[in-house]
């Protein structure tokens, strides 16, 4: 997998915004920004995922920059059940021959505070 | 439409005895994958099943083995557990991966090994 980097942790208040980055500069042109969240000791949960363009659905959006190098998850009003560890993947295309795994990092935990 | 369901949801075992763990994937889903998480550290992938075959193994011992049936639901078998086994085991699904495809997690079983 292409490796990622995300913050350690974020604070966010309740009803705002929270932008999550992602950096991923060795993602090669094939393969795809996945993020999932992590609810303390439960499954994680698939959020979103994108190639090039920005991509929105009932729980957040994703903003992947032109040169695909970064992304950012926005949760775009965030409450206290959004905190969670939050992953961004960037798994190894399987066209290229290796196994679809992902490979979760150490992801960013966010605390969502009244 | 039912999710990934795992079972059971607790495990304990003494050191050498073996686990078997069980998961059905979501309707229409032919892949399984199990990743470990023990206390404190990241998800670490285990095992690929795709069809009823192992596709891709991760950097676990031998004694981790699995199968998958034609129902494609898994089973996955710790045999001559050891203490450090104890963890939360995930499986996900996800459609068939001639192409990436989002992979849905299970609630997890947590094995404690005494």
């Amino acid at each position: 997998d292409a490796k990622t980097t995300q913050p350690t942790s974020m604070d966010c208040a309740e009803g705002r915004a929270a932008n999550l980055p992602c950096n991923h500069s060795t993602i090669s042109g094939n393969e795809y920004v996945y993020w999932y969240r992590q609810i303390h000791s439960q499954g994680p949960q698939y959020i979103i995922h994108g190639l090039k363009n920005n991509e929105t659905n009932e729980m957040a959006s994703l903003i992947i920059t032109e040169d695909r190098k970064s992304s950012t998850l926005i949760l775009p009003h965030a409450t206290l059940r959004d905190t969670a560890v939050y992953y961004c993947i960037v798994p190894r295309s399987p066209l290229s021959g290796t196994a679809s795994k992902l490979t979760f990092g150490t992801g960013t935990r966010l605390q969502v505070t009244l | 439409e039912a999710g990934v369901t795992q079972s059971p949801t607790h495990l304990i075992k003494t050191r050498g005895q073996q686990a078997t763990l069980r998961c059905s994937p979501i309707s229409g889903h032919t892949s399984v994958y199990w990743y470990q998480q023990a206390l404190g550290l990241g998800l670490q992938f285990l095992l690929w099943y795709d069809e009823g075959e192992e596709r891709n193994r991760g950097n676990f011992p031998p004694r981790f083995s699995g199968r998958q049936f034609p129902n494609y639901s898994s089973e996955l078998n710790v045999n001559a557990l050891e203490l450090e086994d104890s963890a939360l085991y995930l499986c996900a699904s996800s459609l068939a991966t001639k192409y990436q495809e989002t992979q849905y997690f299970g609630p997890g079983t947590r094995l404690l090994v005494l």
